[in-house]
């Protein structure tokens, strides 16, 4: 069965003040391992897709990167815009078709001005 | 393009009633999905379809079923509400292949069964 674990549930940060969230997983084979963000009473945004070991993929003050059994959301000088849950999730290579994901239960970002 | 689409985006149910989701989407995607997201667990896949014509069951299908009505809607029917599928339901869709597998969410029905 696949498993993602997210940690923190939840950060505070200063404006200015750069961190990083953990996406552990499990899975018997990664297909893609995905980062989401989702602001309070809107559906998830994609944000990210990394494939394989050692990639790492950038967007304004965001920088995932991912190993063999986890995921850094790297956020660089961080804005009070950039509050929100972020979600990572993993899909497993399969024989059927579709694109199943297996989320975790994200981490609350909250950066104060 | 407006994406996903969900209708309503709020229910209030009583237990024992029935209703409908409705989703559409106009970005030619094969696959779509429905999840349901509580508190402490996560997005959680309810049902899905790889294409037109196809469902299978996620991980919590019991008490809901789905609908694939064409390429572009993906229906989610509850047929007697109970309070513990009071939840957010989000549909997504995604295309199906070896890559370009992100799935794009709608914005959501805010589901209370009382």
């Amino acid at each position: 069965e696949d498993q993602v674990t997210q940690s923190p549930e939840a950060l505070r940060l200063q404006e200015g003040e750069s961190s990083s969230l953990n996406c552990s997983y499990t899975v018997s084979g990664l297909r893609g391992l995905f980062w989401y963000r989702q602001d309070p009473g809107k559906g998830p945004e994609f944000l990210f897709t990394l494939y394989s070991a050692g990639e790492e993929k950038e967007k304004e003050r965001l920088k995932a990167t991912l190993t063999k059994k986890e995921s850094f959301l790297h956020i660089t000088a961080p804005k009070p815009e950039d509050s929100a849950t972020y979600l990572c999730a993993v899909q497993a290579w399969e024989e059927t078709s579709g694109s199943r994901l297996t989320f975790g239960e994200g981490t609350q970002l909250t950066v104060n001005p | 393009n407006a994406g996903v689409t969900q209708t309503p985006k709020f229910q209030v149910l009583k237990t024992g009633q029935s209703m409908t989701l409705q989703c559409a989407q106009d970005m030619n995607h094969n696959s779509m999905y429905w999840y349901r997201q509580d508190p402490g667990m996560g997005l959680r896949l309810i049902y899905y379809s790889a294409s037109e014509g196809t469902t299978d069951k996620g991980e919590v299908p019991n008490g809901y079923n789905v609908s694939r009505l064409n390429k572009r809607e993906f229906s989610l029917r509850l047929e007697s509400a109970a309070p513990s599928q009071t939840s957010v339901y989000f549909c997504a869709s995604s295309v199906t292949g070896i890559s370009y597998n992100e799935q794009f969410f709608g914005p959501g029905t805010r589901l209370t069964v009382l």
